[in-house]
């Protein structure tokens, strides 16, 4: 039974780029939630998406966007990347119906240059 | 914000002692979850712990929730070195049916050998 995963693992990009994170949730869930964990901090919480839609955002602004696909993976795009985008993305699913107990995978570290 | 607070921020413990690890938050959840992160790596889910349970176990693992005193502890018997690790709790933040987590900055374990 596959875990989550999440590509690339690690990424490296210069002030004003643009940057596209993928997510395979693990087998039989249905949401994908995003969060972004800075150094020595805990993770915070960027949006969710089920069936394809967002269905809750966090205190990001508009350049962090994302998508979710018919077979429930996701993408986490950040526009215009700044030094403070710096961190490590970390991908959770779940499902939609159940507790609320969410499995993340190993993350994607970017650095921004 | 931070919902979750763990205490103390950095646990130094010997081979076979015991670790208490202790979590507080603000307002009231659905459950609350732990879970470890090594090296800054993904986290990896530990337990789940309802708002109506008291007390669960998963094999060194003992977790008790007081939800009149809104805290959490996660007790880890006879660790080991491998045991070293940042630990999160993590809370629900239920508004309008979705559940995004809430951390706090972790409890830095280290398991001298």
């Amino acid at each position: 039974d596959a875990g989550v995963t999440q590509s690339p693992t690690h990424l490296i990009k210069t002030r004003g780029q643009q940057v596209t994170l993928r997510c395979s949730p693990k087998s039989g869930h249905d949401t994908v939630s995003w969060y972004q964990q800075a150094l020595g901090q805990g993770p915070q919480f960027i949006f969710q998406y089920y069936e394809e839609e967002e269905r809750q955002r966090g205190n990001f602004p508009d350049r962090f966007s994302g998508h979710q696909f018919p077979n429930y993976s996701s993408e986490l795009n950040v526009n215009a990347l700044l030094l403070g985008d710096s961190a490590l993305y970390l991908c959770a699913s779940s499902l939609l119906a159940g507790n609320n107990e969410q499995f993340f995978g190993p993350g994607t570290r970017l650095t921004v240059l | 914000s931070q919902q979750g607070e763990e205490d103390p921020q950095a646990l130094s413990i010997q081979e076979g002692e015991n670790a208490t690890m202790n979590c507080s938050y603000k307002t009231s959840i659905n459950n609350l979850q732990w879970y470890r992160q090594n090296s800054g790596r993904g986290l990896v889910h530990l337990i789940l712990i309802r708002s109506n349970e008291r007390e669960k176990h998963s094999g060194r693992l003992r977790v008790t929730l007081d939800t009149s005193k809104k805290s959490s502890s996660l007790l880890i018997t006879a660790s080991r070195a491998a045991d070293t690790a940042s630990y999160f709790c993590a809370t629900d933040d239920y508004q309008g049916g979705s559940e995004k987590l809430v951390f706090g900055k972790g409890t830095k374990l280290t398991v001298n050998p």
